[in-house]
């Protein structure tokens, strides 16, 4: 079945630094997501991208759409501590399928 | 307008006990989706439905089953809980690519 590999799962930066993560895999999808959940929330989506090579930006977020369509990565600078969380990506073809998450934790 | 609620909140349940999750949105949405999400594995697909009287299963369907009588609602049933199905149930749905979670359903089975 249809699988995405999300990296790093946890990543520990100081406040201010740029953050990226990436999602891989082995099927392609036409659409990208990019979710974040806060503790005790259901996830929020952040950022969708609709076609091979698109970069997408929302606010500090930057996301791209791989040529492949079989991955995408998300950006995000000058972290603050309201980044804190866990951010997923999805692949949507027929069905929304998630990755396992990236933990971001940031150090004061 | 709610977006998606789901119900109940919180739950205890014994093995072998049945149960019935709720799940309901108000944006005609089309897909209906439930998910369990535990400690590392991210979000796994149970069971989804692409539209009202249609359900499909997911990647880790059994234990469940699902009902969408209604465009409205997603029930998942758990007909004999295991304490396997320890976990946060999350339903969304979606319309294209515009999708919304609820908050979550935290289910212990003893």
């Amino acid at each position: 079945g249809q699988q995405l590999n999300q990296s790093p799962q946890s990543m520990f930066i100081q406040e201010g630094e740029d953050v990226s993560m990436n999602c891989t895999s082995s099927s392609i999808f036409n659409t990208w997501l990019w979710y974040k959940q806060d503790p005790g929330e259901g996830p929020v989506l952040l950022i969708a991208l609709y076609k091979a090579g698109e970069l997408t930006s929302n606010g500090r977020l930057t996301a791209q759409f791989g040529i492949t369509r079989k991955d995408s990565f998300l950006n995000i600078s000058a972290s603050i501590p309201s980044d804190v969380g866990i951010y997923f990506c999805a692949g949507l073809w027929d069905k929304i399928i998630f990755g396992k998450g990236t933990r971001l934790h940031i150090l004061p | 307008n709610a977006g998606v609620t789901q119900t109940p909140k919180f739950r205890v349940l014994k093995t072998g006990q049945s149960m019935t999750l709720l799940c309901a949105q108000d944006m005609n949405h089309e897909y209906m989706y439930w998910y369990r999400q535990d400690p590392g594995m991210g979000l796994r697909l149970i069971h989804y439905s692409v539209g009202e009287g249609t359900t499909a299963k997911g990647e880790v369907p059994d234990g469940y089953n699902v009902s969408r009588l209604k465009k409205q609602n997603f029930l998942l049933g758990l007909e004999s809980a295991a304490p396997s199905q320890t976990s946060v149930y999350f339903c969304a749905s979606s319309l294209g690519t515009t999708s919304h979670f609820g908050p979550g359903t935290r289910l212990t089975v003893l």
